[in-house]
């Protein structure tokens, strides 16, 4: 079993709808989350941390659910800018490595 | 604001060529990393440092080298080129208290013919 899973995708969704991914991961002793995104051939860009409590920015909701080893992201209102890959990444406690899915492709068409 | 800064954009080596890629970051991060990203794959850990001085192999370390020499900078060395090497190569760092995300350059894209 890979240590963090992502489904590759393409999520393939229309403007304004809402779409979901879930990431899930291993080691039961991970402790940071991040989502990044990443545009084709461009460097991945933070777009948020997971927090235990779940957290929140604009239309992008993050939520981590330690007893089953996933995080999710949210995305409501999907815009045309949103087209982009979303990369889960997460890193053990006292690891100098950060985990990295291969990410999850979305394309929001109008 | 540099953040982490990857010099050069571009290159075209050919094969059996030494080249050296440069990462520079302005935040005072302890930790740096090089990555490769090929074509329909994920980031692929080449080597990494801990801080000034140290260094360390990652999961697809060979035909690389590295140097910290300096906090700020992390040197990424192919010492003669293989087409196996066309890739986009990313530096990223981070601080060392944990919890923290990465922040990573630009990319250099290198192409071996």
């Amino acid at each position: 079993r890979k240590e963090v899973e992502q489904d590759p995708g393409p999520f393939n969704v229309p403007e304004g709808a809402t779409v979901a991914f879930n990431c899930t991961y291993s080691n039961s002793a991970s402790q940071s989350f991040f989502w990044y995104r990443q545009d084709c051939r461009k460097e991945p860009k933070l777009l948020m941390s997971v927090y235990s409590s779940g957290n929140e920015d604009g239309r992008f909701t993050a939520q981590l659910n330690r007893a089953s080893q996933y995080i999710s992201l949210l995305i409501r209102d999907s815009k045309l800018s949103d087209s982009a890959t979303y990369l889960c990444v997460v890193t053990s406690g006292g690891s100098y490595i950060p985990t990295f899915g291969r990410g999850t492709s979305l394309i929001v068409h109008p | 604001n540099a953040g982490v800064t990857q010099t050069p954009k571009f290159r075209v080596l050919k094969t059996g060529q030494s080249m050296t890629l440069l990462c520079a970051q302005d935040m005072n991060h302890e930790y740096m990393y090089w990555y490769r990203q090929d074509p329909g794959m994920g980031l692929r850990l080449i080597h990494y440092s801990v801080g000034e001085g140290t260094t360390a192999k990652g999961e697809v370390p060979d035909g690389y080298n590295v140097s910290r020499l300096k906090k700020q900078n992390f040197l990424l060395g192919l010492e003669s080129a293989a087409p196996s090497q066309t890739s986009v190569y990313f530096c990223a760092s981070r601080p060392r208290q944990g919890g923290q995300p990465q922040h990573f350059g630009d990319g250099t894209r290198l192409s071996i013919l």
